[in-house]
């Protein structure tokens, strides 16, 4: 059974930092995965996209990269903001649908 | 990216009463929908993967009589939350998976609260 893990859970940094969220998976049988933002009450936004044939995606800030031998990808967030302040959700496309890890709520204080 | 609306944003409603949601891709076809729902502080449960033209494929656990879905057409699926309770309250997200890359699109959710 996929499974899929974030760490931290929780997050708190300073405006300016550099930060990295992980994310785990136990199959390495998985099509793409993707990274979200979710505010609270709202749907999910994503944020970048990386097939099994990738090793990393770029937007902006946002570096995504993807390791299937390790079961690892990284969400690495440059110079951060006060409005990037959410939860991040990372979540593998496996057997014709998306895995969801339990999410990172970050906090980026002014 | 791609879009996603839902409708109604939020409804309230008295116990034992219907509620139907609507989840539309605004600017793609989207031939698989999914639908979810949020608990406060939790991650997404996957409730249903809607086929447009054929039945639902509900997970373990999900009762299909209760939560009906129907994917009429390429652009539209709906969830008909049927005589609701209390415990249903929760938060209802819809998706809709793009081609060819299989992303997904999310839609702002719908918060269903019942009396």
């Amino acid at each position: 059974k996929q499974e899929v893990t974030q760490i931290p859970a929780a997050l708190s940094v300073p405006e300016g930092e550099n930060l990295v969220l992980n994310c785990s998976f136990t199959d390495s049988a998985i099509y793409n995965l993707q990274w979200f933002r979710q505010d609270p009450g709202k749907g999910l936004t994503s944020l970048l996209l990386i097939q099994s044939s990738q090793r990393e995606q770029t937007s902006g800030r946002l570096n995504a990269s993807l390791d299937k031998s390790s079961g690892r990808s990284t969400l690495y967030i440059a110079a951060s903001q006060p409005g990037d302040s959410a939860t991040y959700l990372c979540a593998f496309f496996s057997s014709y649908k998306l895995i969801f890890g339990s999410g990172t709520r970050l906090l980026v204080r002014p | 990216g791609a879009v996603v609306s839902q409708h109604p944003s939020w409804v309230i409603c008295k116990s034992g009463t219907s509620v139907k949601i609507e989840c539309r891709s605004l600017d793609f076809q989207a031939t698989t929908m999914f639908w979810y729902r949020q608990f406060p502080k939790q991650s997404l449960m996957l409730m249903a993967t809607s086929n447009e033209g054929s039945k639902a494929t509900y997970e373990q656990g999900v009762e299909k009589d209760k939560f009906l879905i129907n994917h009429a057409s390429l652009t539209l699926s709906t969830l008909t939350v049927t005589s609701a309770h209390p415990e249903d309250s929760s938060f209802y997200i819809c998706s809709a998976r793009g081609w060819p890359d299989n992303e997904q699109f999310f839609g702002p959710g719908t918060r269903l609260t019942v009396l």
